[in-house]
C-alpha cells in the first residue's frame, strides 16, 4: 500500500524558508484521483492544512498562508515537496504530508509527521 | 470559508459506553466531502469515516457517522481502550478543533 515519509531539516532560523520533501513509496505519485497535500499541527493545537498540488502542477494553497507557500512536485523522483518563506516562530509544528482523494478532499494516507522548529 | 464546530471540547465516559461527537458547519456541505479522523498521542492522523458516513478500509465497524447538511455525527458505539484519543472532523481545506474522548 501506499506509504509516505517527510524528510527535512528540524531546525530553521527566523525570516528563512522551511524545506521539506514527501516521499511517496507503494505506488506512482501519478496514478490515480490524487493530489499529495501538507498539512501542519503546533504543539498541542489542531490541524491547519497548508494545501496540496496534483501532478498535472495544479495548485490550490490556504489563503492564510498563501503568500509564504509553494508545493511542487517532482515525478520522476515520486516526491512532493513544501517551500514555506520568511518563517517565525509561529510556524514551529509538526508538519505532515498525506494524500488527497479528489475530487473530496479526504487525507488518506498520512506520513509520520516531521517536528521542525524555528529557533535562532 | 466554511468553518467547522465541534463538540463537546472534552468527552469523558467509560471504556464500554457509548461516545457522540458532534460537528457543525457554519454552512451547508455536501456529506461527500465530510470525514473524520482520529489522532492519538505522538501520531499521525488516521481516517477513520469519509463520505460522511463511510467507514475507511480497517475501521471496525463500532464506527459510525451520519449527518447532511450543516450537522454531522461521530458514534463509537461501545468505547475500547484504543478509541480514547482526538477526534476531527473535516471538510476540503478545513479542519474542527477536535474532541478529545478521555477515559472517566
Amino acid at each position: 500500500q501506499v506509504q509516505l515519509q517527510e524528510s527535512g531539516p528540524g531546525l530553521v532560523k527566523p525570516s528563512q524558508t522551511l524545506s521539506l520533501t514527501c516521499t511517496v513509496s507503494g505506488g506512482s505519485i501519478s496514478s490515480g484521483s490524487y493530489s499529495w497535500s501538507w498539512i501542519r499541527q503546533p504543539a498541542g493545537k489542531g490541524l491547519e492544512w497548508i494545501g496540496r498540488i496534483h501532478t498535472s502542477g495544479s495548485t490550490n494553497y490556504n489563503p492564510s498562508l498563501k503568500s509564504r507557500v509553494s508545493i511542487s512536485v517532482d515525478t520522476s523522483k515520486n516526491q512532493f515537496s513544501l517551500k514555506l518563506s520568511s518563517v517565525t516562530a509561529a510556524d514551529t509544528a509538526v508538519y505532515y504530508c498525506a494524500r488527497w482523494w479528489d475530487p473530496w478532499g479526504w487525507f488518506d494516507p498520512w506520513g509520520q509527521g516531521t517536528l521542525v522548529t524555528v529557533s535562532s | 470559508e466554511i468553518v467547522l464546530t465541534q463538540s463537546p471540547g472534552t468527552l469523558s465516559l467509560s471504556p464500554g459506553e457509548r461516545a457522540t461527537l458532534s460537528c457543525r458547519a457554519s454552512q451547508s456541505v455536501s456529506s461527500s466531502f465530510l470525514a473524520w479522523y482520529q489522532q492519538k498521542p505522538g501520531q499521525a492522523p488516521r481516517l477513520l469515516i469519509y463520505g460522511a458516513s463511510t467507514r475507511a478500509t480497517g475501521i471496525p465497524d463500532r464506527f459510525s457517522g451520519s449527518g447532511s447538511g450543516t450537522d454531522f455525527t461521530l458514534t463509537i458505539s461501545r468505547l475500547e481502550a484504543e478509541d480514547f484519543a482526538v477526534y476531527y472532523c473535516q471538510q476540503y481545506g478545513t479542519f474542527g478543533p477536535g474532541t478529545k474522548v478521555d477515559i472517566k
